[in-house]
């Protein structure tokens, strides 16, 4: 049984460009979430998808956006990327809507995305 | 602001013994998860106690939690070196509708 895997593993961009990484949920699951963690600190809330729709979204410019394809995967879109937007992104997935309040969140490896 | 904040920011001890960490927070939860994560990559999930809950174990880890107080504590026993790595607590619940993650305790055990 696969956990949750990310794509890539390592990304290099300069300041400007557009990234999109992926994020395959562990089987059975219908969430996912995606955070951000910069160095030294926790994991920051992006958004979360359910039913291919963005469900609850935290403190993040419209530069950041999603999608949830039917097979539950789901992707993250950063565009404009700033030297600030540099940090490991995670993925999460769990069950149902409140997924994340009542059930446990397995989360992937992650992407580090380093921006120049 | 953060919903967790994890006490202590960085715990060194040596390889057998035990660790505590704990969590406080602000708001009203539904439940509080705590996560142990190696250097640069993924978390790993240890352990969820709802709040209607008061004391959990998995192996040698055991995780309180008051409400009234609004904290959870995490104690591993017997510690060894494979421990080290960092610990977050994140908490949900329904207003917020997400799991809001503290900055974390570095724990160190040495060998």
């Amino acid at each position: 049984d696969a956990g949750v895997t990310q794509s890539p593993t390592h990304l290099i961009k300069t300041r400007g460009q557009q990234v999109t990484l992926r994020c395959s949920p562990k089987s059975g699951h219908d969430t996912v979430s995606w955070y951000q963690q910069a160095l030294g600190q926790g994991p920051q809330f992006i958004f979360q998808y359910y039913e291919e729709e963005e469900r609850q979204r935290g403190n993040f410019p419209d530069r950041f956006s999603g999608h949830q394809f039917p097979n539950y995967s789901s992707e993250l879109n950063v565009n404009a990327l700033l030297l600030g937007d540099s940090a490991l992104y995670l993925c999460a997935s769990s069950t149902g809507l409140a997924g994340a309040l009542q059930s446990e969140q397995f989360f992937g490896p992650g992407t580090r995305l380093t921006v120049l | 602001s953060q919903q967790g904040e994890e006490d202590p920011q960085a715990l060194s001890i040596q390889e057998g013994e035990n660790a505590t960490m704990n969590c406080s927070y602000k708001t009203s939860i539904n439940n509080l998860q705590w996560y142990r994560q190696n250097s640069g990559r993924g978390l790993v999930h240890l352990i969820l106690i709802r709040s209607n809950e008061r004391e959990k174990h998995s192996g040698r880890l055991r995780v309180t939690l008051d409400t009234s107080k609004k904290s959870s504590s995490l104690l591993i026993t017997a510690s060894r070196a494979a421990d080290t790595a960092s610990y977050f607590c994140a908490t949900g619940s329904t207003n917020a509708g997400k799991s809001t993650f503290g900055d974390g305790t570095t724990l160190t055990v040495k060998p």
